[in-house]
């Protein structure tokens, strides 16, 4: 049973592209978490999503990010313009379902940004 | 929103003795608070979890306790191996599952 899969590892953009970042939850689980790791902190609430869904989006930049969990195929955050402040590790983690009791999620490995 | 301060930021300790590193909370509706361990390159593991209805929850060398009241909690390792040498990040939510807020991350040495 394979964990949270993230991809790519590490992602290097310059200023003005755009990042896409992946992340295929575990099986049968629905509910994805994105959280930003800024170096030396601790990680930071971005959005939360379900199938074709955006539960909670208060953690996200207002400007730039957006983020889609499709139907079918893996959860994506999307970083339009990106500029070197955006440099971080980005985590994805994901749950069968709200309050489920079964102790919370499982992260994925992330995705270390570096915009040149 | 819920806030969550964590201290130290830096434990150093020898190898055997006990490590204890404590967090509080903003939020009195929180009443879940997961511990996860971060190895150098790699995303957070969660440890050991207690929920608001418990007051102290044990695994081994690893042992967390809440105070719901004071609303802080900690996490306590005892006999340290070099292994255990790691950021270790508390976190606190409404729910399992639900978004958490995380606090700053002690980093722990363990020394041989």
């Amino acid at each position: 049973n394979a964990g949270v899969m993230q991809n790519p590892r590490h992602l290097v953009r310059r200023r003005g592209q755009e990042a896409r970042l992946r992340c295929s939850p575990m099986k049968g689980h629905s509910h994805v978490y994105w959280y930003r790791q800024l170096p030396e902190e601790g990680l930071k609430f971005m959005v939360y999503l379900q199938k074709e869904n955006i539960i909670d989006e208060s953690g996200m930049p207002k400007e730039r990010f957006s983020a889609e969990f499709p139907k079918e195929g893996p959860s994506i955050l999307r970083i339009q313009q990106v500029v070197r402040g955006d440099s971080a590790a980005y985590f994805c983690a994901s749950s069968p379902s709200l309050g489920s009791g079964a102790g919370g999620y499982t992260f994925g490995s992330g995705t270390r940004l570096t915009v040149v | 929103g819920e806030n969550v301060e964590q201290h130290p930021s830096t434990l150093s300790v020898q190898e055997g003795d006990s490590a204890v590193i404590k967090c509080t909370y903003s939020d009195s509706a929180s009443n879940y608070f997961p511990w996860y361990k971060q190895e150098l390159g790699k995303g957070p593991q969660l440890i050991i979890d207690i929920r608001s209805n418990v007051g102290e929850k044990k695994d081994q060398r690893i042992a967390v306790t809440l105070n719901k009241t004071a609303k802080h909690f900690s996490l306590h390792i005892t006999e340290t191996q070099p292994e255990d040498s790691a950021v270790y990040f508390c976190a606190a939510s409404k729910a399992a599952g639900n978004k958490l807020t995380f606090g700053g991350g002690t980093r722990v040495l363990v020394k041989p």
